[in-house]
């Protein structure tokens, strides 16, 4: 079956400019995660939308980034006015909410944003 | 709040070793889940296993075991008789709350190296 898709793969962009990163969680998961992973780091969680309830944004590291979800699908990250510091693999997440299920978290496969 | 401490930032061992990878986790919740991940050179992240804060029973998969002791706060993960196909930068992570779609919070990260 599907996995979840980001696009764009890679993104180059130049300083200043705004940037939007796409995420298609698994068809039925209500939870879905954005994290950024700079080179060489681990996982910095960004935000966390689970359902109907109200994002967990506590990981944004900045107003210039937010996110949105449409009802329990697509998701979208924004990056306003990029800077160097925001070159990372943004990777989004999404998991099952099925008590029943093993409940993992299912990762795309990012989209490496470079700002030069 | 949640954090996870991953002291070992590298480690090289030579094939056919053993190997233990360190996490110790901090919660203020009695009910928590526990989970371990393997991002190979390739950079997916792949799901290796879960754990729930009421399961302390350690777990054997093939050449992986896991060693979960509240007493300590640790869940460590334990590789026998290395390979080099087990290169990768391992996580450990840790969900606070109810159910394991919480908001997941990653250690740093472990990188491991098998040298033939």
């Amino acid at each position: 079956g599907a996995g979840v898709s980001q696009s764009p793969s890679n993104k180059v962009t130049e300083k200043g400019k705004d940037v939007e990163l796409r995420c298609d969680p698994i068809s039925g998961h209500t939870a879905l995660y954005w994290y950024r992973q700079r080179l060489g780091q681990g996982l910095e969680f960004l935000i966390y939308f689970q359902g109907n309830s109200a994002p967990d944004k506590s990981g944004l590291p900045s107003d210039r980034f937010s996110a949105e979800r449409t009802g329990e699908s697509v998701s979208t990250l924004t990056i306003q006015r990029t800077q160097q510091e925001d070159s990372a693999v943004y990777l989004c997440a999404s998991s099952s909410t099925d008590r029943g299920a093993n409940s993992p978290l299912h990762f795309g496969n990012g989209t490496r944003l470079t700002v030069t | 709040a949640q954090k996870v401490t991953q002291a070992q930032t590298e480690i090289s061992v030579v094939e056919k070793e053993d190997v233990t990878l360190d996490c110790v986790y901090e919660t203020r919740d009695t009910t928590y889940y526990l989970f371990w991940y393997k991002q190979p050179p390739s950079g997916e992240l792949v799901f290796l296993i879960r754990r729930n804060s009421f399961d302390e029973q350690n777990e054997i998969s093939g050449r992986y075991s896991w060693n979960f002791q509240k007493s300590t706060s640790s869940f460590n993960f334990t590789i026998t008789a290395s390979q080099v196909v087990d290169s990768a930068v391992y996580f450990c992570a840790l969900s606070e709350g109810m159910t394991s779609y919480d908001k997941v919070i990653f250690g740093p990260g472990t990188s491991l190296s098998v040298i033939p």
